[in-house]
C-alpha cells in the first residue's frame, strides 16, 4: 500500500480560481513533508518543505498546511494561472530512512 | 548556483548501444540521486550517492550502471537496455542524507529503440 495518497488525481479549474489539493500519508515516524510542482517532462520544482512543528507555509500563490497529528497535509492554489498546470507531488520523508515516499500527484489543468 | 545539470536532454539509444547520462551539481551537496520516472507515475528512486560512496541500489538490472567520479558529478552508464527502460532520468542532490531539501534536474528524456 502507497504511504502517500493524493486526492484528487485530476482537477480542472478555471483560470483565476482557487483550488486545494489534500495527501494523507502514514509514513512514520515522520520527518519533514515536501510538495512539489512538476511540468510535463520536466523536474519536479520544490514549493514548501514542512517539518513537524510548522502548520502552514506559503511560497507565493501557493499555500500548504500540515496536520502532523491527522497526518495530512494540502496545497491551496489561489488565484490560479494557466502555467499552474502541472501535477503536484507530495513527499514524505521519515526519520532514519532515506528513501522519500513519493506520492501519486494531482493533476491540475488550467482553463482560460 | 541552485541548479542540477543533466545532459543530454534526449537521447534516443538502440539496444546495443552504451550511453551515458551525466548530472552536475555545484552546490556543495554529498549526496546524489538517479530516479527513474514513466508517464503519470511518480519518481522511482534507483540510486543513491553519499560521500561519493553508494549508500542505496534498489535492486536496479545491471544494465544501468551508476558512478560518482567526484561530489560534483553523478554518471549513468547504460548498456543493453530494453524498450520498457525509456522513461525520463531524473538527477537529484540534497545536502546530505538527513532529510533536507531535495534538487531535482531538469531530466534525460531517454528512448530505447
Amino acid at each position: 500500500k502507497n504511504q502517500v495518497e493524493q486526492s484528487p488525481q485530476s482537477l480542472i479549474i478555471l483560470e483565476g480560481k482557487n483550488c486545494t489539493l489534500q495527501c494523507n500519508y502514514t509514513v512514520s515516524p515522520f520527518s519533514n513533508l515536501r510538495w512539489y510542482k512538476q511540468d510535463t517532462g520536466r523536474g519536479p520544482v520544490s514549493l514548501t518543505i514542512m517539518t513537524f512543528s510548522e502548520n502552514t507555509k506559503s511560497n507565493g500563490r501557493y499555500t500548504a498546511t500540515l496536520d502532523a497529528d491527522t497526518k495530512q497535509s494540502s496545497l491551496h492554489i489561489t488565484a490560479s494561472q494557466l502555467s499552474d498546470s502541472a501535477s503536484y507531488i507530495c513527499v514524505v520523508s521519515a526519520y532514519g530512512n532515506n528513501r522519500l515516499a513519493f506520492g501519486k500527484g494531482n493533476q491540475v489543468v488550467v482553463i482560460p | 548556483d541552485t541548479e542540477v545539470t543533466q545532459t543530454p536532454k534526449h537521447l534516443v539509444m538502440g539496444m546495443t548501444n552504451k550511453k551515458s547520462l551525466k548530472c552536475e551539481q555545484h552546490m556543495g551537496h554529498r549526496a546524489m540521486y538517479w530516479y527513474k520516472q514513466k508517464a503519470k507515475k511518480p519518481p522511482e528512486l534507483m540510486f543513491v550517492y553519499s560521500y561519493e560512496k553508494l549508500s542505496i541500489n534498489e535492486s536496479v538490472p545491471s544494465r544501468f550502471s551508476p558512478e560518482c567520479p567526484n561530489s560534483s558529478l553523478l554518471n549513468l552508464h547504460l548498456h543493453a537496455l530494453q524498450p520498457e527502460d525509456s522513461a525520463l532520468y531524473l538527477c537529484a542532490s540534497s545536502l546530505d542524507l538527513s532529510g533536507g531539501e531535495l534538487f531535482f534536474g531538469e531530466g534525460s528524456r531517454l528512448t530505447v529503440l
